[in-house]
């Protein structure tokens, strides 16, 4: 099964909204709400920022939001800071295993 | 608060078993319901899920890896292990142990990673 499908790069100024999407091709997305959202610096492990698809965990602003349509669930983060300026990995839980996107960098302007 | 740090070998030759461990502490591996997940990362690419093991001792794995992978866990010593057979440079990489409480995540408490060079 093949990655599930993010775009390589979006960007935004400080404190603008940019929304990051992925989309699914098979078992993944359109079929389960079980999409999370990881947010990764360099150099250090993946944060889970959302998951089944609009969940917080505690701890994580709520800047940081999730939807989905169809198969394309969307990231948005409002109030962008230059913090934020890393990458982004979706995942979708399939029936049996857990498929990632390839990555979004996003870059801060 | 749970913490959790990978360990093994930083280098395999080709053809030979990766073996890495995940030392759970802050908590009992064996207590509550959880997934005990590895994921891995390539150098400059993305993420990939390859397989977890639940406090029940369910595992599935990624079906790219079937056949390759086995994760287990051992209670006495608190800590969950991969073993990967076979390998070769593709598999070189940052490898992540992480916890999730549900089975549809990869994980909300992850390892800092440890890096696996697959090289002669």
């Amino acid at each position: 099964q093949s990655a599930l499908t993010q775009p390589h790069s979006v960007s935004g100024s400080p404190g603008q909204s940019v929304t990051i999407s992925c989309t699914g091709a098979g078992r993944d997305v359109g079929d389960y709400n079980y999409v999370s959202w990881y947010q990764q610096h360099p150099g250090k492990a993946p944060k889970l920022l959302i998951y089944d698809v609009s969940k917080r965990p505690s701890g994580v602003p709520d800047r940081f939001s999730g939807s989905k349509s169809g198969n394309t669930a969307s990231l948005t983060i409002s109030g962008l800071q230059a913090d934020d300026e890393t990458d982004y990995y979706c995942s979708s839980y399939t029936g049996s295993f857990v498929l990632f996107g390839g990555g979004t960098k996003l870059t801060v302007l | 608060q749970v913490q959790l740090q990978e360990s093994g070998p930083g280098l395999e030759k080709p053809s030979q078993t990766l073996s890495l461990t995940c030392t759970v502490s802050g908590g009992s591996i064996s207590s509550g319901s959880y997934y005990w997940n590895w994921i891995r990362q390539p150098a400059g690419k993305g993420l990939e899920w390859i397989g977890r093991i639940h406090t029940s001792g369910n595992t599935n794995y990624n079906p790219s890896l079937t056949g390759r992978v086995t994760i287990s866990v051992d209670t006495s010593k608190n800590h969950f292990s991969l073993k990967m057979t076979s390998v070769t440079a593709a598999d070189t990489a940052v490898y992540y142990c992480a916890r999730s409480t549900t089975g549809t995540t990869a994980g909300n408490v992850w390892g800092q990673g440890t890096l696996v060079t697959v090289s002669a």
